[in-house]
């Protein structure tokens, strides 16, 4: 079945930091790809999306990449601020079933 | 244009009773998903709904819950004779599209009805 694996947190890093958080998908067919934020207390918002190979994604600083030949979608951003921190969770989206979302990965900047 | 509303955002129940959640999809939206979020793990797929129907439900457990989405009103998740084991965050999402649909697959999610059962 579908599936996504994502870094496990928590993940530390001081501002200005560049921020990579690794996404790998197992999927049949073609699905979509996303990166959802969670901050305390509320709601995931949608971050970023693609919905094809080598399709690039970005928000806010944020960037992905669709890499169908890795099966990944690494999140991104070169230099992060302490309203960064959040939970940030990758998932995938395919005809053949709903969304589905990785365990999350806990962002903490420090200043 | 409000987002989606989940009330309450947060429950207290003693083990035995029993927890209703509510949840008002997004003006236009007629897809439901609800999924569970317990303490530092990720979320978890419980069940899909439109209206008056039950889609998939392949994430509830078979016993104690159950989910509706009348033709009228908000969905309600309903938890029947609570445990300790149920203490939750409680996220719905909302679709304008139907799950299968040629459509990205974006959700739009509510603040979380968060449960403690004591």
């Amino acid at each position: 079945g579908n599936s996504v694996t994502q870094m496990e947190g928590p993940v530390t890093l001081s501002e200005e930091a560049f921020l990579t958080i690794n996404c790998t998908y197992t999927a049949t067919g073609y699905p979509s790809l996303f990166w959802y934020v969670q901050y305390p207390g509320e709601g995931l918002q949608l971050l970023l999306k693609a919905t094809k190979a080598d399709d690039k994604g970005s928000n806010k600083g944020f960037e992905a990449t669709y890499r169908k030949e890795t099966t990944s979608f690494h999140l991104e951003k070169g230099s992060v601020q302490v309203s960064d921190s959040a939970v940030y969770f990758c998932a995938l989206y395919s005809s053949a079933s709903k969304i589905i979302f990785g365990s999350g990965t806990r962002l903490s900047i420090r200043p | 244009n409000a987002g989606v509303m989940q009330n309450p955002r947060h429950l207290v129940r003693r083990r035995g009773q029993e927890a209703r959640l509510r949840c008002s999809p997004m003006k236009g939206h007629s897809h439901v998903y609800w999924y569970r979020q317990l303490p530092e793990e990720g979320l978890k797929f419980m069940v899909y709904l439109q209206k008056e129907n039950i889609i998939d439900e392949s994430g509830m457990p078979k016993e104690r819950f159950s989910a509706e989405f009348p033709k009228e009103g908000p969905s309600i998740l309903r938890i029947q004779q609570v445990v300790r084991g149920d203490s939750a965050a409680y996220f719905c999402a909302s679709s304008p599209f139907a799950s299968g649909s040629l459509n990205t697959g974006e959700l739009f999610f509510g603040e979380g009805s968060r449960l403690t059962v004591l």
